[in-house]
């Protein structure tokens, strides 16, 4: 069974910093999606890395996917309140997933005006 | 298109009741999922379809049913409620091949309370 273990469950900063989000696994995963969901809605996908090593950037978020492919980073660079919400990793395994995601537990951020 | 639906958006049920949680697409997808939400655990797999008769196990399966009889629609049935079951149920979709790229398509999820 491959884990993904997310970190931190709980991140409440003030509006201008900067965080990191963590998902790391002792598993390798041929790709690794981050997911926001918002209250009552499913989740909605961020990115989706592929390549070791790979960086991604959405305005102001950074998406890194490590060099083994067993670890990924989602990088806030000053956080607004919009950006509250519950952000998700998920890995895909190798070989045809058949759309099987193993999901890391969640990050419940909270941006403070 | 209206994506990913499901209904009930709530429902309590009592311990032993049956129920069945409904989700269609119209995306055209194939394959399709079910996943259950609970506090601090992210979201876990519990049946998943990669067409329409063909069904198949994930991560938490036990205490469900499923059958995929269209392309569109794939329900969700409990066959005896237990207070284990009270969660979130989210149903997605999303199109076959292009596995590592492929965006899952969520609906809007289903809160039950088992009592």
């Amino acid at each position: 069974t491959q884990l993904l273990e997310q970190s931190p469950q709980f991140l409440s900063i003030q509006e201008g910093e900067n965080l990191t989000v963590y998902c790391n696994s002792s598993s390798v995963f041929s790709s690794l999606q981050w997911y926001r969901q918002e209250p009552g809605e499913g989740p909605v996908l961020l990115v989706t890395v592929v390549t070791g090593g790979e960086v991604k950037k959405l305005k102001r978020l950074t998406f890194q996917f490590g060099d083994a492919r067993k670890d990924s980073s989602l990088h806030i660079t000053a956080a607004q309140p919009g950006d509250t919400g519950l952000y998700l990793c998920a890995g895909a395994a190798g070989g045809t997933s058949y759309g099987k995601l193993t999901f890391g537990q969640g990050t419940i951020l909270t941006v403070h005006p | 298109n209206a994506g990913v639906t499901q209904t009930p958006k709530f429902q309590v049920l009592k311990t032993g009741q049956s129920m069945t949680l409904q989700c269609a697409q119209d995306m055209n997808h194939e394959y399709m999922s079910w996943y259950r939400q609970d506090p601090g655990m992210g979201l876990r797999l519990i049946h998943y379809s990669v067409g329409a008769g063909i069904t198949d196990q994930g991560e938490v399966p036990n205490g469900y049913n499923v059958s995929r009889s269209t392309t569109e629609d794939f329900p969700l049935r409990l066959l005896s409620a237990a207070p284990s079951q009270t969660s979130v149920y989210f149903c997605a979709s999303r199109p076959q091949g292009g596995d590592l790229y492929n965006e899952q398509f969520f609906g809007p999820g289903t809160r039950l309370t088992v009592l």
